[in-house]
């Protein structure tokens, strides 16, 4: 219940083409979505985040659109460039214990074709 | 970074052999994470820490065990490395407990057991 599920495992898209990448969850007291990117050898870093009372969060060339009755979310990233290339990952924050908790997707590695 | 530095980056070790990796941090967070990151899985956590000497298990904590004795720093033990245990592991900080988007991860720690 704590897991998020996300597709696809990997994409190709042309340069200024959109790519989408999209996650499901269960567990009705995930309160937080962020998403992350992470290039390789390092570690992921904040791309964008939403909260589940907004449909739709806008930071420059990417988008999450946050389906809360169907329990979806996904990232659209416009205007798609080569150094978008990365592994991004969708996640979801709950409270446990006595701390604020982090599930993470599987991962979509996205390849950006010039 | 973020004021997160983990070592060792790279490690090569044998089965059965006891390791320690270390995450230092410089920004005075309350709230410090193991994750380990596996092809297909993820960021998984292993266990977390909500203060000095205040710890608590995470998703996959089977096989480690973590310390805090100063606020800068949190320690992840191996007791007894297996083969499973081969990983890149990333230490995060968090001022907040993952509310809103204070969590930052450090550059991964890459774990080898032969």
């Amino acid at each position: 219940q704590q897991q998020v599920k996300q597709s696809p495992q990997s994409l190709i898209v042309q340069k200024g083409g959109i790519s989408i990448i999209n996650c499901a969850y269960e567990n009705t007291a995930f309160d937080y979505f962020p998403w992350y990117q992470q290039f390789p050898g390092k570690g992921p870093a904040l791309l964008i985040a939403i909260r589940p009372d907004v449909s739709e969060k806008k930071e420059g060339r990417f988008t999450i659109s946050f389906n809360k009755s169907a329990k979806q979310f996904s990232l659209h990233i416009m205007d798609s460039q080569p150094g978008d290339s990365a592994t991004y990952f969708c996640a979801a924050t709950w409270r446990s214990g006595s701390a604020r908790q982090l599930t993470f997707g599987s991962g979509t590695q996205l390849t950006v074709l010039p | 970074d973020a004021g997160i530095t983990q070592s060792p980056r790279h490690k090569v070790t044998e089965t059965g052999t006891p390791v320690t990796l270390r995450c230092h941090q410089t920004e005075n967070h309350r709230y410090m994470y193991w994750y380990r990151q596996d092809p297909g899985h993820g960021l998984r956590l292993i266990h977390y820490s909500y203060g000095v000497k205040d710890t608590d298990k995470g998703e996959v904590s089977d096989g480690y065990s973590v310390s805090r004795s100063k606020t800068e720093d949190f320690l992840l033990t191996l007791e007894s490395a297996t083969s499973s245990q081969t990983s890149v592991y990333f230490c995060a900080i968090s001022e907040r407990g993952l509310r809103g988007n204070t969590i930052y991860f450090g550059e991964g720690s890459w774990l080898t057991v032969v």
